[in-house]
């Protein structure tokens, strides 16, 4: 069954300061890779999508790695800022499972001043 | 351009009670998915249509889920004899996708919560 792990459960940071969120997948064959961030309440928001030929991308202060070959991938927040709090999800589909995405729990960031 | 809207944003069912929730999806988009979110959780996919036709159902988790989209536009996704297990976020998402293999951008809207008491 396709899979998408994510850690930590939750993250408490102080302003200004640095994290980084992982997510291991064991969807297959991998078709590309998206961080989202939800903000309470809301629905979803895309951070950036990579495909398997993508090892980084960037937007902003967010920065999103890939290893296809490891299935990992990580989030890094830089100078988090209050606004920075939601959760940020992992989602990858796969290849043959049309436009089906598979979600992972998500990590709940709170920055506090 | 308006995003995603969802009505109602929050719907409160006695068990038993049939429900209707709808998305009004980006103008033009072809896709449209329905999700439905459990507290704490990430989206579980429920449906898939590409215009009218509902491509993909594998995600609805019982007969009492329907989803329907007759003019390729506003879905609507209804649930009959609603349990305490389906008290969740709904979330429906659009896509501007046309044809598959693309890496496409999926928008979501704010979702509706449904508590069934």
């Amino acid at each position: 069954k396709n899979q998408v792990e994510q850690s930590p459960q939750s993250l408490i940071i102080l302003e200004g300061k640095n994290c980084t969120l992982q997510c291991n997948y064991t969807v297959s064959p991998f078709s590309n890779l998206r961080w989202y961030k939800q903000d309470t309440g809301r629905g979803p928001v895309s951070l950036t999508i990579m495909t398997f030929s993508e090892n980084t991308k960037s937007n902003g202060r967010y920065t999103a790695t890939l290893d296809a070959d490891t299935k990992q991938s990580s989030l890094h927040i830089t100078a988090s800022q209050l606004s920075d709090s939601a959760s940020y999800i992992c989602v990858v589909s796969a290849v043959a499972a049309g436009n089906k995405l598979t979600f992972g729990g998500g990590t709940r960031v709170l920055v506090k001043p | 351009g308006a995003g995603v809207s969802q009505s109602p944003r929050y719907k409160v069912a006695k068990r038993g009670q049939d429900v209707a929730l709808r998305c009004d999806p980006i103008s033009g988009h072809v896709s449209l998915f329905w999700y439905q979110q459990a507290l704490g959780q990430g989206p579980e996919f429920l449906t898939y249509f590409q215009n009218e036709a509902q491509l993909d159902k594998s995600g609805l988790p019982s007969d009492r889920f329907f989803a329907e989209r007759p003019e390729g536009s506003v879905s609507t996704l209804k649930i009959q004899r609603t349990q305490q297990e389906d008290s969740a976020v709904y979330l429906c998402a659009s896509s501007s996708q046309s044809s598959p293999g693309q890496t496409y951008e999926q928008y979501f809207g704010p979702g509706t919560r449904l508590t069934v008491t």
